[in-house]
């Protein structure tokens, strides 16, 4: 496809069980980046890969979240035993290369809620 | 530490006049900036950017205008149209395809 293509829309999961979100970038984009959207906020850095090395894994917010890009172009993060405070919407986004003006193109994102 | 701010949650225009956008920012090694815009159960769209070595940026109605003294940058919008109804984000990195940190958003609302 054209653009930045995420998988589950939607994802009802009960506190405690393992989830998995996966990114589709657009084709030829090297650079990742995944970001957490409370409702009523702005996008929350979480993590950003170039190629399938993950570069800056700063913003994940617990060693319950994981992130991994292994071929360079999907990526899937994947939080475990999730909590209620996990609940918002995770937001892909993908860019050429670092530099030289590239905007981040984003997907329309996972709402994740935790029951 | 909220390094990027939009401090108007909402602003409300009508059809045809000019709808501006304000954003503040307190870190000075940002060098990039980009407005985003968000129609709901929709991501972001990229709307225009700017680059710290330049004031001004201009695409078609889109016209963002840097101040790095102030650190602060507008998104004007003119003739502002319904379908420009929706959140704006301003956003700001490093580098240019870096992390981006996000304002809050504001809703616009263009009533025709």
């Amino acid at each position: 496809g054209a653009g930045v293509s995420q998988s589950p829309r939607y994802k009802v999961a009960k506190r405690g069980q393992d989830v998995a979100l996966r990114c589709d970038p657009i084709s030829g984009h090297v650079s990742l980046f995944w970001y957490q959207q409370a409702l009523g906020q702005g996008p929350e850095f979480l993590t950003y890969f170039q190629n399938e090395a993950q570069l800056d894994k700063s913003g994940l917010p617990s060693d319950r979240f994981f992130a991994e890009r292994p071929e360079g172009s999907v990526s899937t993060l994947k939080i475990q035993r999730t909590q209620q405070e996990d609940s918002a919407v995770y937001l892909c986004a993908s860019s050429l290369i670092q530099g030289a003006d590239q905007p981040q193109h984003f997907g329309d994102g996972t709402r994740l809620s935790i029951l | 530490d909220q390094q990027v701010k939009q401090n108007s949650p909402s602003l409300s225009v009508q059809e045809g006049r000019i709808s501006i956008l304000n954003c503040d920012y307190t870190n000075s090694m940002f060098d990039y900036f980009l407005w985003y815009k968000k129609y709901p159960a929709e991501g972001p769209t990229f709307l225009i950017s700017i680059s710290s070595i330049k004031d001004k940026n201009e695409d078609g109605r889109f016209t963002v205008f840097l101040n790095k003294s102030a650190k602060h940058l507008s998104l004007h919008i003119v003739p502002s149209q319904p379908g420009d109804s929706a959140v704006y984000f301003c956003a700001a990195c490093r580098t240019s395809g870096s992390r981006l940190t996000f304002g809050e958003g504001t809703q616009l609302t263009v009533n025709p």
